[in-house]
């Protein structure tokens, strides 16, 4: 089915290791996203990137890196996890931001 | 800047009920407002959007959504609710300046038999 795709669906990380969360989206949109969501506060912005080569930060990048890899991939790296960054994280991609996203279906990251 | 205030984290309604979940934006410039659902472990849908066509917008499973700009609204309503209604709902915001989506911060929505 069309849409876009996150791996993994869960992982466990110790505090001070790494990981990539990859997205793939085969909608030949122009515009990804990842977000984190947090009971109560909704979903926040990490980073986009409106076209393939370039990202941008949103409203909470600290602790985060991305890659646009191509038109389909958008990856998001964590360099060196912490307890705070335990979430759930959504990738989504949009032909144009106004007329909605299509998100995948999140990557649950605990932290401990 | 842009923002949107789901009033509400919890609304219970039975089955059969009126479901209404309010959602307030601020928006300096003509906004494009969404709904989304989330059902347990999965992600978010889109339920209906407003794009500055007719402010009575119509979305799947029976929901609707008005576009109040006197009272900077957005609220989402059905007549009947449905026990398969039960997720928790979002509403959102863009504008034509930017591709960035903002979301509330949820309105979790159950549905008692």
């Amino acid at each position: 089915n069309a849409g876009v795709t996150q791996t993994p669906k869960f992982q466990v990380l110790k505090t001070g290791q790494s990981m990539t969360l990859q997205c793939a989206q085969d909608m030949n949109h122009n515009s990804m996203y990842w977000y984190r969501q947090d009971p109560g506060m909704g979903l926040r912005l990490i980073y986009y990137s409106a076209s393939e080569g370039t990202t941008d930060k949103g409203e909470v990048p600290n602790g985060y890196n991305v890659s646009r890899l191509n038109k389909r991939e958008f990856s998001l790296r964590l360099e060196s996890a912490a307890p705070s960054q335990t979430s759930v994280y959504f990738c989504a991609s949009s032909d144009q931001g106004t007329y909605g996203y299509t998100f995948g279906s999140g990557t649950r990251l605990t932290v401990v | 800047a842009q923002s949107v205030t789901q009033l509400g984290s919890h609304v219970s309604v039975s089955e059969g009920a009126l479901v209404l979940l309010r959602c307030n934006y601020s928006s300096s410039v003509p906004p494009y407002l969404f709904w989304y659902v989330q059902y347990p472990n999965q992600g978010l849908q889109l339920l209906l959007k407003y794009t500055s066509a007719a402010t009575l917008v119509k979305g799947i499973n029976g929901f609707e959504a008005e576009f109040k700009k006197s009272e900077t609204s957005f609220h989402l309503t059905k007549p009947s609710a449905h026990m398969s209604d039960a997720a928790e709902y979002f509403c959102a915001v863009s504008t034509t300046n930017t591709d960035k989506l903002i979301f509330g911060t949820g309105t979790r929505l159950q549905v008692f038999p």
